[in-house]
């Protein structure tokens, strides 16, 4: 999987948006732009994911540039059960099967109340 | 609900002890994954599978066994070999779809300790 690069860590106020971002300039026609979220002590959860166009969820928004070599993670509102760590990750499409994900460090978003 | 369950939550090794963490789904995926991470670290792939009695070594393999038995349950052997075992241990499942980058779901995790 294609490398991501993401700041160490962020820090926001409650009730304000986050944007999170994520430079991957190696990303292949291919690859899927994957965002997952680790609260502390817990696994890991699904996010968001797209190819090209954005994308919105009841959880976030991913904005993708047009020339797909960074993305952003947009929390509208952030809570306070939003701090954790954010992984930008980068999946192959065109394989199928499965083979696990390649997690890097991740952004820890620190929410000040 | 479905999900993923892992037990125990704390587990405790001696030295030159084998132990097996559990991993139960009942989201009928096909996929299973065992993943370790370390303080302040990204998740390591460990081993994976995509079907019942098949298996592929993922990054950091060595010191590890695993087994696929059932579609639904996937479990995890430290064995001694292993010899920095302590960490938090995560187990994960996934749909098989082809084209497209799987979503996988994750378990709470399992706190290995070495005594």
């Amino acid at each position: 999987d294609a490398k991501t690069t993401q700041p160490n860590s962020m820090e926001s106020n409650e009730e304000e948006p986050v944007h999170l971002p994520c430079n991957h300039s190696t990303i292949s026609g291919t690859d899927y732009i994957h965002w997952y979220r680790q609260l502390p002590s817990q696994g890991p959860e699904y996010v968001i994911h797209g190819l090209t166009s954005n994308v919105n969820n009841r959880m976030a928004s991913l904005a993708i540039a047009e020339d797909r070599k960074s993305s952003t993670l947009i929390l509208h509102r952030a809570t306070l059960r939003d701090a954790a760590v954010y992984y930008c990750i980068l999946r192959d499409g065109s394989g199928g099967g499965a083979d696990g994900l390649t997690f890097g460090k991740g952004t820890h978003l620190i929410i000040q109340p | 609900d479905g999900g993923i369950t892992q037990s125990p939550k704390y587990l405790f090794r001696k030295e030159g002890q084998n132990v097996t963490l559990s991993c139960e789904q009942n989201l009928n995926h096909d996929a299973m994954y065992w993943y370790r991470q370390d303080p302040g670290q990204g998740l390591r792939l460990i081993y994976y599978s995509q079907i019942v009695n098949d298996f592929q070594k993922g990054d950091i393999a060595e010191g590890y066994s695993v087994s696929r038995e059932k579609k639904e349950s996937f479990p995890l052997t430290v064995t001694s070999a292993q010899k920095n075992p302590t960490a938090f241990y995560l187990c994960a499942s996934s749909r098989i779809v082809g084209r497209f980058g799987e979503t996988q779901y994750f378990g709470p995790g399992t706190r290995l300790l070495v005594l």
